[in-house]
């Protein structure tokens, strides 16, 4: 069964403050780790990883992804009271019983960054 | 504007009532997919579509069934809910990137209670 594990569940940070989110997955058959922001309505797409050691950069986000380690890290760099969500991470894995790709979905990180 | 727009966005219902709730994308998307969002346990698939008249189930399908007759609509039917079923659920569709991974929108969330 496709595991996707997150840490820390929760987090309160101050304003300023660097953060790192943790993602770790055991799959078969992986083909992309992706993660998203869920603020109070849907999840937004952020980042999508396929290789190892690359890094996806977006503003004060980035995220980069170990594939022999199985894991990947979400960093938010000077917080701002807007980051305050719950990220979540999804890996992409072929099921072979399904015949297709699926995501499996950790069960989020929520980020509290107060003033 | 590219979306996915779900109807009802709030519903509260009894026991035994049945009820559908709609799903569509203005993509032309071929993969859908519904999830349930609860509390310490993530997101979950419900079922999934790959196309037109291909439906799958997904992790938690009990209790759920889906059609898709047409490409943009991907409705979830709840034939005789349950309070076990009070949930979030979000629908989803998908596509693939030139680079062979998948990218997933968001509807905005129905929010369901079953008393």
């Amino acid at each position: 069964e496709d595991k996707v594990v997150q840490s820390p569940l929760s987090l309160v940070v101050h304003e300023g403050d660097t953060v790192t989110l943790n993602c770790s997955y055991e799959v078969t058959n992986f083909r992309s780790l992706l993660w998203y922001k869920q603020e109070k309505k849907a999840p937004t797409f952020l980042f999508m990883l396929t290789s190892s050691g690359i890094e996806k950069k977006s503003g004060r986000l980035s995220s980069i992804l170990d594939k022999k380690e199985l894991f990947s890290i979400l960093n938010i760099t000077a917080t701002q009271t807007g980051d305050s969500a719950v990220y979540l991470c999804a890996v992409e894995a072929f099921r072979s019983g399904a015949g297709s790709y699926q995501l499996t979905f950790g069960k989020g990180t929520k980020l509290s960054v107060i003033p | 504007e590219a979306q996915v727009t779900q109807n009802p966005r709030y519903l509260i219902t009894v026991t035994g009532k049945k009820l559908t709730v709609t799903c569509s994308q203005n993509m032309n998307h071929e993969y859908m997919s519904w999830y349930r969002q609860d509390p310490g346990l993530g997101l979950r698939q419900i079922y999934y579509s790959m196309n037109v008249e291909v439906t799958d189930k997904g992790d938690v399908p009990e209790g759920y069934k889906v059609s898709r007759k047409e490409k943009r609509n991907f409705p979830l039917i709840l034939e005789s809910p349950s309070p076990n079923q009070t949930s979030l659920y979000f629908c989803a569709s998908s596509f693939l990137t030139s680079g062979g991974q998948i990218e997933q929108f968001f509807g905005p969330g129905t929010r369901l209670t079953v008393l």
